[in-house]
C-alpha cells in the first residue's frame, strides 16, 4: 500500500460545482495532516491543515477519519482560480522523524468556465 | 517578502557537469529539506539538515549531495548530473520538532543536457 494514496484524477469541473478529493494514508502513527495546493510549474503551497474535528476556511473543508486513516477536502462553489494540483500531505514518514511529510502524487482539478 | 529563496530558478547544466543549486531562508528554521519532483509526480525528499545533522533518505542516489553552512543556507550539489536528474528541485524550511507546516522555495527546474 502507498503511504498517501490520492484519487487519480483529473478533475475537470464547470464553475460553482462542488468537488471533493479523497486521500488515505498508510502510517496509523501520523499526527499530522495537510492539504497543499501546486499550480503548475510553482512551489507547493500550504492550503490547510486538517484537524481531528474537521475545519472549515472559507469554500474549502477538510475532514480526517483516523480510524479509517481518511482525508478528504471538499471545494463548494468552485472558481476559475481553483485549477491546480491538491496534494494530500502526511506527517511522519517511513523511518520515524516526525516532521517529515510524505506527499501524494495529486490530483489536478481544472475549473472551467 | 520571500522567505524561502532559490537560486538560481532555472538551470541548465550538461550531461556529467557538477552542478550547484542554492537555497537561503529568512524564517530561522531549524529544518531544511531537498525535494525533487519530477512531471506529474509527488515531490521526493532527498534529504534534510535538522539544525547541523544531515539527514539522507535511504534511496537518495551519492550523486546527490547536500552542505548546510549555517541556519540560513543549504545547498545541493549534484556531481554527475544523468539525463534522468532533470527535474524541479524543491528547498522547504520548517521549524522542527514535528506536527508544523513546511514552507516551500519556487523551486529550481534543472535541465540536463
Amino acid at each position: 500500500r502507498k503511504e498517501v494514496e490520492q484519487d487519480p484524477g483529473p478533475f475537470n469541473v464547470p464553475e460553482g460545482a462542488t468537488v471533493a478529493f479523497n486521500c488515505t494514508y498508510s502510517n496509523s502513527a501520523s499526527q499530522s495532516f495537510f492539504w497543499y495546493r501546486q499550480d503548475c510549474r510553482k512551489e507547493p503551497k500550504l492550503l490547510m491543515s486538517v484537524y481531528s474535528s474537521g475545519n472549515e476556511d472559507g469554500r474549502f473543508t477538510a475532514q480526517l477519519n483516523r480510524a479509517s486513516q481518511y482525508i478528504s477536502l471538499l471545494i463548494r462553489d468552485s472558481k476559475l482560480s481553483d485549477s491546480a494540483t491538491y496534494l494530500c500531505v502526511v506527517n511522519g514518514g517511513s523511518g520515524g522523524s516526525n516532521y517529515k511529510l510524505t506527499f501524494g502524487k495529486g490530483t489536478l482539478l481544472t475549473v472551467n468556465p | 517578502d520571500a522567505m524561502v529563496i532559490q537560486n538560481p530558478r532555472y538551470q541548465v547544466t550538461q550531461f556529467g557537469k557538477p552542478v550547484t543549486l542554492s537555497c537561503s531562508q529568512t524564517l530561522n528554521h531549524n529544518v531544511m529539506y531537498w525535494y525533487q519532483q519530477k512531471s506529474s509526480q509527488a515531490p521526493k525528499l532527498l534529504f534534510h539538515y535538522y539544525d547541523k545533522d544531515f539527514n539522507n533518505e535511504a534511496d537518495t542516489p551519492d550523486n546527490f549531495q547536500s552542505r548546510r553552512p549555517n541556519t540560513s543556507f543549504c545547498f545541493l550539489d549534484i556531481r554527475s548530473p544523468g539525463l534522468g536528474d532533470a527535474a524541479m528541485y524543491l528547498c522547504a524550511t520548517s521549524r522542527g520538532g514535528g506536527r508544523e507546516t513546511q514552507y516551500f522555495g519556487p523551486g529550481t527546474r534543472l535541465l540536463v543536457l
